[in-house]
C-alpha cells in the first residue's frame, strides 16, 4: 500500500545530542502526526498538525507541518536513553469522510549512554 | 485506565482456524479505525467506523476478513480460514471526528 518516505531509517546517537527525522509524500496531505512505538506496544501520539507551515512543540519535541503540505519533520532536542524506539509519521487527506492514517516506514532511534 | 483496550493481547491458532479481536475504543470517540502492522513496517489501514456505520475498507481487508461495531461502541475483527499470512500485530484506533487518532497496544496474531 501506500506508504510516505522517512529518513533516515535508523540512527544511534550519543545522549544529550539532537536529532532530526523528516517526512516526505508525493501527495498533500491536510495533517501530518508523529508517532512513537515501543517493542510490543501500540504507537503512542507525540504531536499532532493540522495546518501548512505550523510548528508545534510538546516537550523536547518539535515538529512541522511543511507549507507545501508534501512534508513534515520532527526533532527531537537533548535526547535521552528513554527517547529508543521507533518514531513514525503519518498522514491524513481528510478530504471527505476518509479517516485514514498512511503511515511512513518509521526510524528507529538508538541512544547511547 | 480510560485509553484504547484490546483483546486478547495474544493470539495463537492453527492456519484455517477463525479468530476474532475486540477493541473498545475512548469512550467519546464516535471514530474507530482498524490497522495491520507487520514487522518492520508502519501500520496499514483495514477499515474504520464512524458510530456503527462501516465508511471505508481498503483492498487489504479480503472477504476473510469482517468487522462489526453494533452499536457504536466497542468493535470485532474476525478473520475466518486463517492464513500463514495473516500473522501481525492488529491495531485498534480512536478518534473524535477527524481528530487525532490514539491507538491500543494491538493484539499479536500468531498461525501456527
Amino acid at each position: 500500500g501506500q506508504q510516505l518516505n522517512q529518513s533516515p531509517q535508523s540512527m544511534f546517537i550519543q545522549e544529550g545530542e539532537d536529532v532530526s527525522m523528516n517526512c516526505t509524500s508525493s501527495s498533500i496531505f491536510n495533517t501530518w502526526l508523529w508517532y512513537k512505538q515501543d517493542p510490543g506496544e501500540g504507537p503512542v501520539l507525540l504531536i499532532a498538525l493540522y495546518k501548512a507551515g505550523e510548528l508545534t512543540s510538546n516537550g523536547r519535541l518539535t515538529a512541522q507541518f511543511g507549507i507545501t503540505r508534501k512534508d513534515s519533520f520532527l526533532n527531537i532536542s537533548a535526547s535521552i536513553p528513554s527517547d529508543v524506539g521507533i518514531y513514525f509519521c503519518a498522514g491524513q487527506k481528510g478530504s471527505g469522510n476518509t479517516g485514514k492514517l498512511i503511515f511512513g516506514q518509521g526510524t528507529t532511534l538508538q541512544v547511547k549512554p | 485506565d480510560t485509553g484504547v483496550s484490546q483483546n486478547p493481547r495474544h493470539k495463537i491458532t492453527k492456519r484455517g482456524q477463525n479468530v476474532t479481536f475486540r477493541c473498545d475504543p475512548i469512550s467519546e470517540h464516535n471514530r474507530l479505525y482498524w490497522y495491520r502492522q507487520t514487522l518492520g513496517q508502519g501500520p496499514e489501514f483495514l477499515t474504520y467506523f464512524q458510530n456503527e456505520a462501516q465508511l471505508e475498507k481498503s483492498r487489504l481487508l479480503s472477504d476473510r476478513f469482517s468487522a462489526e461495531r453494533p452499536k457504536g461502541s466497542f468493535s470485532t475483527l474476525e478473520i475466518q480460514r486463517t492464513e500463514q499470512g495473516d500473522s501481525a500485530m492488529y491495531l485498534c484506533a480512536s478518534s473524535f471526528g477527524q481528530g487525532a487518532q490514539h491507538f491500543g497496544d494491538g493484539t499479536r496474531l500468531s498461525i501456527l
